[in-house]
């Protein structure tokens, strides 16, 4: 399976905290995508970050990759109650159309 | 971007039925795939649908299972087939433009076979 890992698997923060997300993959990736999803709805895309780069940034959201270690790091700063979710890494994969989900990090903000 | 509605929302169903879910895009698009997720699990594809052919599963789904449909490039049906209660699970439609690019997400069909 190509799945990938995130750690932690949930993660509990104070509000105004920033936090980090974890993700490893198995196989070379084309690019490594960020998405988050509220209580079992759809899965919103966050941020997009291809194999040729290092890091990328969106608003609060800060993503790293490094492809020798086949890893990547989501790090939301400030964080917000309505940042509670599950995020997943899903890697796109060179000839390939599909995405492959990892595992999940649930989060959750306290107020 | 791409907005997709897919429904039904949610609903229940007798084991041994079917329900087809509907998967529509407002814009045409080149892949749509159908995610099938455990609560409180990852995302796990069961196929990829095909525009003009027939779908490709994933390992571990069939044809006879899970029959899709993609008669144009903005619509998809899935069709859960002969239910039982371990097919309950929230059904996810997905569409994309092209390998590297981001993927949207209809809001999810939760179904509870009884």
């Amino acid at each position: 399976s190509q799945q990938g890992e995130e750690d932690p698997q949930a993660l509990s923060i104070q509000e105004g905290e920033n936090a980090t997300m974890n993700c490893s993959y198995k196989t070379s990736i084309n690019n490594l995508q960020w998405y988050r999803q509220n209580s079992g709805r759809g899965l919103v895309h966050l941020i997009l970050i291809r194999s040729n780069e290092r890091e990328k940034h969106s608003g609060r959201l800060r993503v790293t990759l490094d492809t020798s270690k086949k890893s990547s790091s989501l790090l939301i700063t400030a964080s917000r109650a309505a940042d509670t979710a599950s995020y997943f890494c899903a890697g796109g994969y060179f000839g390939n159309e599909k995405l492959t989900f990892g595992t999940g990090t649930r989060l959750t903000i306290i107020p | 971007s791409a907005v997709i509605s897919q429904k039904p929302s949610r609903d229940i169903c007798q084991r041994g039925t079917s329900l087809t879910i509907q998967c529509q895009v407002d814009s045409q698009v080149t892949m749509m795939f159908w995610y099938r997720q455990q609560p409180g699990q990852s995302l796990t594809l069961i196929a990829t649908a095909n525009q003009g052919s027939e779908a490709t599963y994933e390992s571990g789904f069939v044809i006879d299972k899970f029959p899709i449909s993609r008669p144009n490039l903005t619509f998809s049906t899935l069709t859960v087939s002969n239910m039982s209660p371990e097919d309950s699970s929230i059904y996810l439609c997905s569409a994309r433009q092209g390998m590297n690019t981001e993927a949207f997400f209809g809001q999810g069909t939760r179904l509870t076979v009884v």
